[in-house]
């Protein structure tokens, strides 16, 4: 079974700052990680698909990048709606299933 | 309007069953696989398992195996999640969500499920 760690588990910014949070799996998924972002109270938003493909609506600040077992999202200027909780998740073939690292929480500084 | 609406809050005795609702509308229901993930308070996303609107098959997290059923209704484009034999710790928000090649695009609002004696 594939585990997702994620880290830091909170980062602490101020708006307007770069944020970078990191996803790694404990064996390759390939390119096949998703990250999605909830705020309390509502459901989870899907950001990214595959490593680096932007959701529909999802702001140009927010990118992915990697493959294998090694992800990111970054985040490159902090707006205050984006503070909030990101899980990273990852599909699997064998077993066959879907996998939520632990999340990041990213609050105000 | 494309959305999954969910039914509303439970309560529920330690030992009973509880069946969640998750209706689709804006799209075709049987196109794309409806999958259940929870969430405690304070805690992470636990993915629960999936089903196939239009074959009815499912596949269950082995965490869940034994106590969880996924069925749908086509007729009226809704899926349900069955749990049995609840215990405190299954006290949570439980989401339907729409997958689609292996991320999950659209989601349900959540129904909290409350267990307690």
């Amino acid at each position: 079974e594939i585990v997702l760690t994620q880290s830091p588990a909170t980062l602490s910014l101020s708006p307007g700052e770069r944020a970078t949070l990191s996803c790694r799996a404990s064996q390759s998924v390939s390119s096949y990680l998703a990250w999605y972002q909830q705020k309390p109270g509502q459901a989870p938003r899907l950001l990214i698909y595959d490593a680096s493909n932007r959701a529909t609506g999802i702001p140009a600040r927010f990118s992915g990048s990697g493959s294998g077992t090694d992800f990111t999202l970054t985040i490159s200027s902090l707006e205050p709606e984006d503070f909030a909780v990101y899980y990273c998740q990852q599909r699997s073939n064998w077993p066959p299933g879907y996998t939520f690292g632990p999340g990041t929480k990213v609050d105000i500084k | 309007q494309v959305q999954l609406v969910q039914s509303g809050a439970e309560v529920k005795k330690p030992g009973a069953s509880v069946k969640v609702s998750c209706k689709a509308s804006g799209y075709t229901f049987t196109s794309y696989d409806i999958n259940w993930v929870r969430q405690a308070t304070g805690q992470g996303l636990e993915w629960m398992g999936w089903m196939n609107p239009n074959s009815g098959n499912t596949g269950y997290a082995q965490k869940f195996q034994g106590r969880v059923t996924m069925t749908r209704n086509t007729s009226i484009s809704t899926a349900y999640m069955e749990l049995s034999s609840l215990r405190s710790e299954d006290t949570a928000v439980y989401y339907c969500a729409r997958a689609r090649i292996g991320y999950f695009d659209l989601w349900g609002r959540g129904t909290l499920v409350t267990v307690s004696s």
